[in-house]
């Protein structure tokens, strides 16, 4: 699986939107992008992955570079209960027959304020 | 609530002792996982188990001893462990290789 590298950390304003990048210019063509976070002290929550496509659910945007080397996460409305950890991962394997491990780098602490 | 919950939340325990860690998921996933995180380091990976069965053990070492009955339940036997292994322990789950569901964790501190 290729390596990752984020910002070890970030400020965000409430309200505003937080854009964390990601560097993965190692990349495969069947190795996708996966963004986890981790509040203080609980486990990793899943939030977004994507192949090649923009992505955007309930609780992010995930925006990947025309050439797969670098990706950003948005989300956009910062709120303070948004303070955590966030782990940008790629990893090839996506689908119902393999496990997935993940490998998870130190990522970027992401501090909003009020 | 991410329908993987594990038990205890807190354990403390001396260095001869024998204690278990447990993990439940609620997903109807066909894999689980363990995990340590260490202060101030990253999440590593433990063990695999898909479908029952562990696929990857990550150079664990012995005094780690992990069980899966089933595909809903996983344990992880611990004895005779030194105060480096003072961690919080993280189970996940998946079907197949989408995305994890972590539980809440096990804070362990070894005397």
């Amino acid at each position: 699986d290729a390596k990752t590298t984020q910002p070890t950390s970030m400020d965000c304003a409430e309200g505003r939107a937080a854009n964390l990048p990601c560097n993965h210019s190692t990349i495969s063509g069947n190795e996708y992008v996966y963004w986890y976070r981790q509040i203080h002290s609980q486990g990793p929550q899943y939030i977004i992955h994507g192949l090649k496509n923009n992505e955007t659910n309930e609780m992010a945007s995930l925006i990947i570079t025309e050439d797969r080397k670098s990706s950003t996460l948005i989300l956009p409305h910062a709120t303070l209960r948004d303070t955590a950890v966030y782990y940008c991962i790629v990893r090839a394997s996506h689908g119902s027959s393999n496990t997935g491990k993940l490998i998870f780098g130190q990522g970027t602490t992401l501090q909003v304020k009020p | 609530e991410t329908g993987v919950t594990q038990t205890p939340r807190h354990l403390v325990m001396g260095m001869t002792n024998k204690k278990s860690l447990k993990c439940e998921q609620h997903l109807g996933h066909n894999a689980m996982y363990w995990y340590k995180q260490s202060a101030k380091k990253p999440l590593e990976l433990m063990f695999v188990y898909n479908f029952k069965e562990q696929t990857e053990n990550n150079s664990v070492p012995s005094r780690f001893s992990p069980e899966c009955p089933n595909s809903s339940h996983l344990f992880l036997h611990l004895h005779t462990l030194q105060p480096e292994d003072s961690a919080l322990y993280l189970c996940a789950s998946s079907q197949g290789s989408y995305e994890q569901f972590f539980g809440p964790g096990t804070r362990l501190t070894v005397l």
